[in-house]
C-alpha cells in the first residue's frame, strides 16, 4: 500500500514569496489533515478535510494561508505571501475515517520551508 | 495553557533498562490518546494508542491512561539504542463526529549502548 504522498520535499523562498504544497493521501482515506510543524514542537494541526469539506480549520491563519481538497482526493496548501515565522515542516497526514476511537493517521514525509 | 504538556528531556537511559515518558492533558473531553515516534527528519509513526483507563500493551510499549488524573505515560522495556527518537504524546476529543489531535512537544529519548 502506497503511504502520504508530499511534494516538494524542500523548498527555500524570501519572505512575501508565496508557495505551494502538494498531498496525496493513502487511497481510500476519507481525512486528511495539514500540520505546521515548527522545530523543537510539536505538530499543530493547520486544517482537516472529511473528503472535500473542510471540518476544522481554526489554526489556520486565513489571511495568509489556504488549502484545498478538489474531487476527494489530493490537497495543496498554499502560503501567500510568506513570513520568516512560517520557516517549518509541513505535514500531511491521513486517515481512513475521522472519527471512532484510535484512528490512526499516517503522515507523509514533509515539506521542509526555509523562509529566507 | 497547553493542552497536551510533555517534559522535552532529553531522557537518558541506558540500553536493556525501561525508559518512562510522562504526557498531562487539560481537556477533561480528550477521549483517545495516542504515543507517536520521531525520528530526527522523519515524520511522527503511530506507537500505540489508549481509550480505557489503566494499561495496554504491545511487545515492548505499555501505555497507561488515568483520566482522573489526566495523566498519560509511555513505558519502554528492553530499551534499545533504536528506540532514541522524539515521543509525541496527543490527546483527541470526540466531539462533533470527529476526532481533533493536539500534540504535545514531545520529550526527546535517548537510548545509551
Amino acid at each position: 500500500e502506497a503511504g502520504v504522498a508530499q511534494s516538494p520535499r524542500y523548498k527555500i523562498i524570501e519572505k512575501r514569496q508565496s508557495v505551494a504544497f502538494w498531498c496525496n493521501p493513502i487511497s481510500g482515506h476519507a481525512t486528511l489533515y495539514w500540520y505546521q510543524q515548527i522545530l523543537g514542537q510539536g505538530p499543530k494541526l493547520l486544517i482537516q478535510f472529511q473528503n472535500n469539506g473542510v471540518v476544522d480549520d481554526s489554526q489556520l491563519p486565513k489571511d495568509r494561508f489556504s488549502a484545498e481538497r478538489l474531487k476527494g482526493v489530493d490537497s495543496t496548501l498554499k502560503i501567500q505571501p510568506a513570513k520568516l515565522e512560517d520557516s517549518a515542516v509541513y505535514l500531511c497526514a491521513s486517515s481512513l475515517t475521522p472519527s471512532g476511537r484510535g484512528e490512526t493517521q499516517y503522515f507523509g514525509p514533509g515539506t521542509r520551508l526555509l523562509v529566507l | 495553557q497547553k493542552e497536551v504538556e510533555q517534559n522535552s528531556g532529553p531522557l537518558s537511559v541506558p540500553e536493556g533498562a525501561i525508559a518512562s515518558l510522562n504526557c498531562t492533558y487539560s481537556d477533561r473531553g480528550s477521549q483517545s490518546f495516542f504515543w507517536y515516534r520521531q525520528y530526527s527528519g522523519k515524520s511522527p509513526e503511530l506507537i500505540m494508542f489508549i481509550y480505557s483507563n489503566g494499561d495496554k500493551e504491545d511487545g515492548r510499549f505499555t501505555a497507561q491512561l488515568n483520566k482522573a488524573s489526566q495523566y498519560v505515560s509511555l513505558l519502554i522495556r528492553d530499551s534499545q539504542p533504536s528506540d532514541s527518537a522524539t515521543y509525541l504524546c496527543a490527546g483527541a476529543p470526540n466531539s462533533g463526529g470527529y476526532q481533533k489531535v493536539t500534540f504535545g512537544t514531545g520529550t526527546k529519548l535517548q537510548v545509551i549502548p
